[in-house]
Parts: structure tokens; sequence; C-alpha cells
């Protein structure tokens, strides 16, 4: 399983933006870069995904970079809501089935 | 749509117990997954099941073993309860569609074990 390196944890300002990085040397060409995050008391949820270009969605944004060995999570606005943990995962289209494989992820931090 | 559901919340056991945890999926979702979740630490893949059968399986013994009904609702079972079993059960629907690599997974809320 691909792997990737996340900080353990990060702080921001509420309404201030939030870049969330990831390190991921090992990635393979038909690797797609997933984020989710967790929630307290919660299930993880999906946030976003991207293989090559930067991809928007109404949650955050994700940018990824040339040689795609990183990416960042962009929360355009953090609001107190957004204080989860947030992981960074590889999937790979050859591998049968769709399971996710979770490193310990970031915990965010937001403050008022 | 109620979206995954799990029960039950919460559940205390003793060592040696067995148990069993029950999950619904997403309506229209045909595949369901397993993961354990130990106290600050992300959640660890235990099985997928898909079609009535287990798919795919994580680095977990033989003690987990699971179920899926027709209706796509599956059940977890844990056999000779160990202390180190105290986690946060995460059941997790999606559609299985072959080589599709973002293929959204939704969670549930998860059952909370305790094992004394």
């Amino acid at each position: 399983d691909a792997k990737t390196t996340q900080p353990n944890s990060m702080e921001s300002n509420e309404e201030e933006p939030v870049h969330l990085p990831c390190n991921h040397s090992t990635i393979s060409g038909t690797d797609y870069i997933h984020w989710y995050r967790q929630l307290p008391s919660q299930g993880p949820e999906y946030v976003i995904h991207g293989l090559t270009s930067n991809v928007n969605n109404r949650m955050a944004s994700l940018a990824i970079a040339e040689d795609r060995k990183s990416s960042t999570l962009i929360l355009h606005r953090a609001t107190l809501r957004d204080a989860a943990v947030y992981y960074c995962i590889l999937r790979s289209p050859l591998e049968y089935g769709n399971k996710l494989v979770f490193g310990a992820g970031t915990i965010l931090r937001v403050k008022s | 749509d109620a979206g995954v559901t799990q029960s039950p919340t919460h559940l205390i056991k003793t060592r040696g117990q067995q148990v069993t945890l029950r999950c619904s999926p997403k309506s229209g979702h045909d595949t369901v997954s397993w993961y354990q979740q130990a106290l600050g630490q992300g959640p660890q893949f235990i099985f997928q099941y898909y079609e009535e059968e287990e798919r795919q399986r994580g680095n977990f013994p033989d003690r987990f073993s699971g179920h899926q009904f027709p209706n796509y609702s599956s059940e977890l079972n844990v056999n000779a309860l160990l202390l180190g079993d105290s986690a946060l059960y995460l059941c997790a629907s999606s559609t299985r569609l072959a080589g599709v690599p973002y293929n959204e997974q939704f969670f549930g809320p998860g059952t909370r074990l305790t094992v004394l």
C-alpha cells in the first residue's frame, strides 16, 4: 500500500484559509489522491480527490504538485465545524476492491 | 436517505465473549467494508463484502468474521474478545465498480466496543 506523510496537527484561525500538506513520494502514475476527514464522534467522510490536475468542489480545493509527490488540501475559509482529522489517502485503480488505507492523519484545530 | 446506519452505538463486553455488530448500507450501495479504529489512530481495514462473499481482507485474525445478507446489510462478528479489541468499529458502504478508484465510501457513525 502506498504511503503518505502528513503533519500530526495544525492550527488555524476561524475565517482564514488552511493549507493541509501531504507527501506521497512513492506515488505511482495511476494512483489517485483522496482526502477524507473525520469530525468528532463521526465516521470519516469524503472531501475531494484528484489525479493530476487541481480540483475544486464545494468543500475544498486540492492542489497537486507537478511531480505528484505532494499535494495540499485547501480550506478557503475555515470554520469551527472544519475541526477534524484529515486523512490523505492514495488509491490505485489496479488494486482489487476499493479499501481505504488510512494513516494517522492531521488533526486540524480551528480557533475562534 | 438514512445513510449508513450501525447498531448498537455502544457495547461493553468481557474478555472471551463474542460480539456481533450490524450495519445497513446507504440506499443503492451493494458493498460493505468494515474498519477498526483504535483510539488516536486512523481506521484499519478489516474486510469487505460484496455479493454475500468476503472479497478482500486486511491483516486481522480469523476471530473476526462477517456476513452479508441479500439486502446488502452486514454483520461483523468477533469471537474470544481480547482487551485489544476495544475500538470504534466503522462500517462503510459503496458501489462496486471495477477499476474505479474514486468510488466514494460512505461511513456510518460506528459502534464503540469496550472489552473489560
